[in-house]
């Protein structure tokens, strides 16, 4: 079983839709999470970390974490075609200065 | 403010050569994380440092160090070079790497081995 786990995809959605991306994770001590957005060709870029059970929005961007069913969660409202990329997971290892990723879920906003 | 800077962002190797990268990261930020991307294998962790120190490393064999200098910037080394290392390798910085910092991304460093 990988540690983090995401779909592939691709995902694809409509534009101005809600793009719902999901991960889970195996191990559970963990405390933090997090989403990077990247775009084909360049690096990873923070979009938002959670590390509380529930919701943390951020513009356009919500995060919701469960850790008792050890999914993380991403929505993204009124999704554009420059959010097309693929968005990666990324989980603390506990005891450890160590994140494990997963191997991420592709993004198509359809215009 | 600056970003984290990853140096050269292109190389090309022969099989059996050693490379060396470069990262400085965000000012003020003292952990500094590598990784190697690749298509099949996605985001893999080689190890992470803090004030010159290797706290944690990952699954990678002894041809993968690196080390971290007083001013937080950190460099790696793959010596004896193989086809399979071709990846773009990737520094993040954080502010200590605990698990609640955010880290940050450089824009990688892709090595081609022929």
């Amino acid at each position: 079983q990988k540690e983090v786990e995401q779909n592939s995809g691709p995902l694809s959605v409509p534009e101005g839709a809600i793009a719902s991306l999901n991960c889970t994770y195996s191990d559970r001590g963990s405390q933090s999470f997090f989403w990077y957005r990247q775009y084909s060709g360049k690096s990873p870029e923070l979009i938002m970390s959670i590390y509380s059970n529930g919701d943390k929005e951020d513009g356009r961007f919500t995060a919701q974490l469960n850790k008792a069913s050890q999914y993380v969660s991403l929505l993204i409202r009124d999704s554009q075609p420059s959010d097309s990329a693929t968005y990666l997971c990324a989980v603390n290892v506990p005891g450890t200065y160590k994140y494990i990723f997963g191997t991420g879920t592709r993004l198509k906003v359809l215009a | 403010k600056a970003g984290v800077t990853q140096t050269p962002r292109y190389l090309i190797k022969t099989r059996g050569q050693q490379v060396t990268l470069s990262c400085s990261p965000i000012s003020g930020h003292r952990s500094v994380s590598w990784y190697q991307q690749t298509p099949g294998q996605g985001l893999q962790f080689l190890f992470e440092y803090f004030s010159e120190t290797q706290r944690n490393k990952g699954n990678f064999p002894g041809r993968f160090s690196g080390r971290q200098f007083s001013n937080s910037r950190s460099e790696m080394n793959v010596s004896t070079l193989e086809l399979g290392d071709s990846a773009l390798y990737l520094c993040a910085s954080s502010l200590s790497g605990t698990g609640n910092t955010e880290a940050f991304f450089g824009q990688g460093t892709r090595l081609t081995v022929v």
